[in-house]
């Protein structure tokens, strides 16, 4: 079957560096995607990989390795706004994006 | 620009009654979705639609049907409710063509209750 893991829940603090691991197997990959959701809100795209190697967009950067079947999303600078569930997805070979259960992110003080 | 608008924002449905949520886009994006998001599990594909005229049956189709009579409008209709479908639906569109990513863009998402 096809599976997607990252951690339930994480805690940082603000002005830190936190790491969220992606792990999958899914049949076929037609690239990986980062997505931010806040409480009650819609998702929000952040990052697209698809080749391996680091994504760098401001604080926020995407890592893949495909051999792996490894990502990673770096959030650098840690503000409180931070505070969310991020959720990594990946599109099969059938280009149907599988989908992690998410990671919620707990900014303190 | 709206985006993807999407209605009710919420409702509470008896069981056994039916209810139609709305999704409307204006970014001619060609692809559209349906997804339910529950505690603790990732999004999951309720139906999609590629284009205009066409749908397919995602990872939990049973008791949802869709239509996609033009590019714009994707309606979600539950027939005769359960219980089980008290989710928060969100609806999403993408546009598969060209060098882009194809990120998905999200409704706000619609709160459902089914008793």
């Amino acid at each position: 079957g096809q599976n997607i893991d990252q951690p339930t829940e994480m805690t940082a603090t603000e002005g830190a560096i936190v790491q969220i691991n992606c792990t999958y197997q899914t049949s076929g990959f037609n690239g990986l995607f980062w997505y931010q959701q806040h409480a009650g809100e819609a998702p929000t795209f952040l990052s697209y990989n698809v080749l391996d190697g680091l994504e760098e967009k401001g604080r926020f950067s995407s890592f893949l390795s495909r051999s792996k079947g490894y990502s990673y999303l770096l959030l650098k600078e840690l503000q409180m706004k931070d505070s969310a569930s991020y959720l990594c997805a990946v599109k099969d070979s059938n280009y149907q994006l599988i989908w992690g259960a998410g990671t919620k992110l707990i900014i303190k003080p | 620009t709206a985006g993807i608008t999407q209605a009710p924002t919420s409702q509470i449905l008896a069981a056994g009654r039916s209810m139609t949520l709305r999704c409307t886009q204006d970014m001619r994006h060609n692809a559209m979705y349906w997804y339910r998001q529950d505690l603790g599990l990732g999004l999951r594909l309720i139906h999609y639609s590629n284009t205009a005229g066409t749908t397919g049956k995602g990872e939990v189709p049973d008791g949802y049907s869709v239509s996609r009579a033009n590019t714009d409008d994707f309606p979600l209709t539950l027939a005769s409710a359960v219980p089980s479908q008290t989710s928060v639906y969100f609806c999403a569109s993408s546009d598969t063509g060209g060098s882009g990513t194809g990120e998905l863009f999200f409704g706000e998402g619609s709160r459902l209750t089914v008793l």
